[in-house]
């Protein structure tokens, strides 16, 4: 069965600074992968998502992910973090039409 | 993209009461899931309703606690039952995520039980 584990639940950034978020995942099949972002009190959005195309997968908001097969991981990175990225995300993972296993997520702090 | 409606967006309700959740799809989907998200936590995925069958419910979650319907392609209730503070979450409901589309996700019901 697939899994997915979040490294790092929370993880503060200065504002203009690197943001890495990390996600590993375990699974049978080549996996699908996906971001996912939740600002408070509302619903989940979907920042990117990786599909067995390119490794390098670019979303919204200046988010990017590069699958690895070989380090079973699919990192979530933006150069410059703004005071809006504060929020929770989620990295989830989907073998074929079995729905979507989510990671524990990371909560984004962004400093002023 | 589907847009999803769900309501009530959150309700308070007595212990021992039930609650259902409406989900309401603006496209004809074979497949939707009802996902529980507990205070400070990650979604986990209640069951998946097909139309036209009985839900699947995955481990952990019951038909007598949690009743699902799907009457049309278009819609699914979920009945939280008999409540107690531990039911205290947020309910989401989504269609998609299979086979790499990526899944769509309603707004959810907050629901807080005293």
């Amino acid at each position: 069965a697939q899994s997915v584990t979040q490294l790092g639940s929370h993880v503060s950034v200065s504002e203009g600074a690197l943001v890495l978020l990390r996600c590993n995942y375990s699974s049978s099949v080549p996996p699908y992968l996906f971001w996912y972002v939740q600002y408070p009190n509302q619903g989940l959005q979907l920042l990117l998502k990786y599909t067995s195309a390119a490794t390098l997968v670019k979303g919204i908001n200046g988010f990017e992910a590069e699958f690895k097969k070989s380090e079973t991981s699919f990192h979530l990175t933006k150069p410059s973090a703004h005071m809006s990225d504060a929020a929770e995300y989620f990295c989830a993972v989907s073998e074929g039409n079995t729905p979507l296993v989510f990671g524990k997520g990371t909560r984004l702090s962004v400093i002023a | 993209s589907a847009v999803i409606s769900q309501k009530p967006s959150r309700d308070i309700c007595q212990r021992g009461t039930s609650l259902t959740i409406q989900c309401q799809v603006d496209s004809q989907v074979t497949m939707m899931f009802w996902y529980r998200q507990q205070p400070g936590q990650s979604l986990t995925l209640i069951a998946t309703a097909n139309q036209g069958s009985e839900a699947t419910y995955e481990s952990g979650f019951v038909i007598d606690k949690f009743p699902i319907s799907r009457p049309n392609l278009t819609f699914s209730t979920l009945t939280v039952s008999n409540m107690s503070p531990e039911d205290s979450s947020i309910y989401l409901c989504s269609l998609g995520g299979q086979g790499g589309t990526g899944a769509f996700f309603g707004q959810g019901t907050r629901l807080t039980v005293v």
